[in-house]
C-alpha cells in the first residue's frame, strides 16, 4: 500500500515569502498531523486534523495555517517565512482508534534563505 | 508537564553485540509508547508500540521493546545488532484523544563492524 505521500521533497524560499506544503495520507486514514524537525532536534507537533476539522494545536506560529480537505489531502500553508523556519516538516496520518500507529511521510525539507 | 527523555544522546556497539536505546517517560494516565528510526533526510519509520498487555513488545527488523511501569520505562533493545541499524532512534508518547506525539531528543545509534 502507498504510504503518506509529501510535496514538494524540497523548496527554497526568500525571507517573507509565502509556501504551501501538501500531504496525502494513507487511504482510509482520516487523521493527519503536521511536525516540525530543526537541524539536530527532535520533531515538534505543529497541528492535526480529523474528519476535516482541526483537532489539536501545537507550537505553530500564527503565520502558519493549515487545512485538511475533503479527500483528507492536508495543506500547510506558511506566509511571511523567516529564516528560522527552516527545517523539515513532516506529515502523518493515523486512523481514528486510539491505539493505531502513525505513519510519516519523507517529509518537506524547506529553506529559507 | 508530560514528557519523554532520552538520556544518551548517542549509544556506540560492535556488530553482533547486544543493543539498548534507554527512554524513559513522564505521562498522566496510561501510556501509549512508540518508537521509530530515522535514516539521514528520511521520514520516521514506526519501528513498535506498547498499548497494553505484554511488557515486551516485539517489532520490526529484530527489535523489541520491554515496558516497566515502575521504572516508567521502555527501553529499546535488540540481541544483535547489524551495520544497517545504525541511524537516529526516537522514543515517542501518544498524547489525549488528538493522538499527537511528543518526541524525546533522540539517540544516536553508531554500530561499528
Amino acid at each position: 500500500a502507498a504510504g503518506v505521500i509529501q510535496s514538494p521533497r524540497h523548496l527554497i524560499k526568500e525571507k517573507r515569502e509565502t509556501a504551501t506544503l501538501k500531504c496525502y495520507p494513507i487511504s482510509r486514514h482520516d487523521t493527519v498531523y503536521w511536525y516540525q524537525q530543526g537541524p539536530g532536534q527532535d520533531p515538534q507537533f505543529l497541528i492535526s486534523f480529523y474528519e476535516k476539522m482541526q483537532s489539536d494545536k501545537g507550537s505553530i506560529p500564527d503565520r502558519f495555517s493549515a487545512q485538511q480537505f475533503s479527500d483528507y489531502h492536508s495543506e500547510l500553508n506558511m506566509s511571511s517565512l523567516e529564516l528560522g523556519d527552516s527545517a523539515l516538516y513532516f506529515c502523518a496520518s493515523s486512523g481514528s482508534t486510539g491505539n493505531t500507529e502513525a505513519f510519516f511521510g519523507q517529509g518537506t525539507r524547506l529553506t529559507v534563505v | 508537564a508530560q514528557s519523554v527523555a532520552q538520556p544518551e544522546d548517542q549509544v556506540n556497539v560492535a556488530e553482533g553485540n547486544p543493543l539498548t536505546v534507554k527512554c524513559t517517560y513522564s505521562v498522566s494516565g496510561n501510556p501509549y509508547l512508540f518508537w521509530y528510526v530515522q535514516y539521514p533526510n528520511r521520514g520516521l519509520q514506526f519501528l513498535l508500540k506498547y498499548i497494553t498487555g505484554d511488557n515486551l513488545v516485539k517489532g520490526s527488523y529484530g527489535f523489541e521493546a520491554e515496558f516497566n511501569k515502575s521504572q516508567t520505562s521502555f527501553h529499546l533493545k535488540k540481541p544483535s545488532a547489524l551495520v544497517s541499524d545504525s541511524a537516529l532512534y526516537f522514543c515517542a508518547v501518544r498524547l489525549g484523544n488528538t493522538g499527537k506525539l511528543i518526541f524525546g531528543q533522540g539517540t544516536t545509534l553508531q554500530v561499528k563492524p
